[in-house]
């Protein structure tokens, strides 16, 4: 049973461009989460999703980040004209329907120069 | 606002002994907490959790105290090994709805074992 997959690793994107993070939640997992890690910090809660569904976006910034899950493939987190202020790790999480506890996938690290 | 923290950024500990990293939250309407581990370049693993209805829970080497009096959480890590170190967070949850994965987490403690 594979965990769940982030990809790519590592991304590096220039100020202005657009960086897509994708997660693959674990089989049977309905809910996924996204976090960001900044150096020396703790994980900050982005958004939650369900598929087809954005269920809380409290986190998320107003501007130029997005997310998706849809009902095929994975969820897309977007983040447009990225500024170095977004480099940081991304990380996803999911869990399956009613479960209280959330699985982490190893992240994305988004380097923005 | 309210948040999750810890009471000590950095940890060192000999191979063998016990080790108590601790956590202090703000929420009181928070009732589900967990550990995790997060070693460099990898995702948070989960430790251990612990609901508010308890006080004390006990894995493997692993125990987590809540006292809810005075808002702590502590994780014992007994007979601490090398592979141990790494950076533990504590984080929050207020079930009672579907948001379960959404986690208030701390800073982080970095536990270092040395041999």
């Amino acid at each position: 049973n594979a965990g769940v997959m982030q990809n790519p690793r590592h991304l590096v994107r220039r100020r202005g461009q657009e960086a897509r993070l994708r997660c693959s939640p674990m089989k049977g997992h309905s809910h996924v989460y996204w976090y960001r890690q900044l150096p020396e910090e703790g994980l900050k809660f982005m958004v939650y999703l369900q598929k087809e569904n954005i269920i809380d976006e409290s986190g998320m910034p107003k501007e130029r980040f997005s997310a998706e899950f849809p009902k095929e493939g994975p969820s897309i987190l977007r983040i447009q004209q990225v500024v170095r202020g977004d480099s940081a790790a991304y990380f996803c999480a999911s869990s399956p329907q009613g479960a209280t506890e959330a699985f982490f996938g190893q992240g994305t690290r988004l380097t923005v120069v | 606002g309210e948040s999750v923290g810890l009471h000590l950024p950095t940890l060192s500990v000999q191979e063998g002994d016990n080790s108590i990293i601790n956590c202090a939250y703000s929420n009181s309407a928070s009732d589900y907490f967990i550990w995790y581990k997060q070693e460099s370049g990898k995702g948070p693993q989960f430790i251990i959790d612990i609901r508010s209805n308890m006080d004390k829970r006990q894995g493997q080497r692993v125990t987590v105290l809540l006292n809810k009096t005075v808002k702590h959480l502590s994780l014992q890590i007994a007979a601490t090994q090398p592979g141990d170190s790494a950076v533990y967070f504590c984080a929050e949850n207020i079930s009672g709805g579907t948001s379960y994965g959404k986690l208030t987490f701390g800073q982080g403690t970095i536990l270092t074992v040395h041999p």
